[in-house]
């Protein structure tokens, strides 16, 4: 099965312009998870969709993140406008069964705000 | 609060077995998950453990006691593939659903 893809890889933006990540997980599988890493620190939790609803987006950083996910497929997330701070990786991740068999990750988006 | 503690390095020898310690303080628990990531991959799923004790999977093996809120990771047969960043992260709570990570432990493995 293919697994969780993620586009663009790479993004460099300036400050202040807009951006959308878009996560396309597992067939089949309802959650879907945005995480960030920034620079030297830890993965953090940015929020997870239970279908096309918004489960739990304690980890929003501030109005400036929107994700959406129509249709219950592919989720995007947006950055408007972009600051320095949002710079870092954005991972999105997959599970059938709200993660007892593992939740399933992609690759990655690199975001670099300049 | 939330934490999760592992040692940020470690080195070892090709076919050595290494441990990888990570302890955690949380305010819920529903099972803790170990990741390997190779840089610019998806970190990928190795382990997970809700009860105490000991899970083996071919070489790897992961361990918890959750009275000491305390797991390791241990790699046998080490081969130069294995040098990677490992995570440690805890599902939260019964409530949620969401992984608190480490901040990972990249092991080398020299030849």
């Amino acid at each position: 099965e293919a697994g969780v893809t993620q586009f663009p890889s790479h993004s460099v933006i300036e400050k202040g312009q807009t951006v959308t990540l878009r996560c396309d997980p597992i067939s089949g599988h309802d959650n879907l998870y945005w995480y960030r890493r920034v620079m030297g620190k830890e993965i953090k939790f940015l929020l997870h969709f239970v279908k096309e609803s918004k489960q739990d987006e304690s980890g929003m950083p501030n109005n400036r993140f929107l994700a959406e996910r129509t249709g219950g497929t592919y989720s995007t997330l947006k950055v408007q406008p972009a600051e320095l701070e949002d710079s870092g990786v954005y991972f999105c991740a997959s599970s059938q069964d709200q993660g007892f068999s593992g939740y399933t990750f992609g690759s990655g988006t690199r975001l670099t705000v300049v | 609060g939330q934490n999760i503690d592992q040692p940020t390095e470690m080195t070892a020898t090709e076919g050595a077995i290494v441990q990888i310690n990570c302890t955690y303080q949380t305010s819920g628990f529903n099972g803790l998950f170990w990741y390997q990531q190779h840089a610019g991959e998806a970190p990928t799923f190795l382990s997970y453990n809700v009860l105490d004790g000991l899970e083996e999977k071919g070489r790897f093996s992961s361990f918890l006691s959750r009275s000491k809120g305390y797991s390791y990771l241990l790699l046998k047969e080490l081969q130069m593939k294995d040098s990677a960043s490992y995570l440690c992260a805890v599902r939260g709570g019964y409530n949620t659903d969401k992984l608190i990570f480490g901040t990972g432990t990249r092991l080398q493995v020299f030849p």
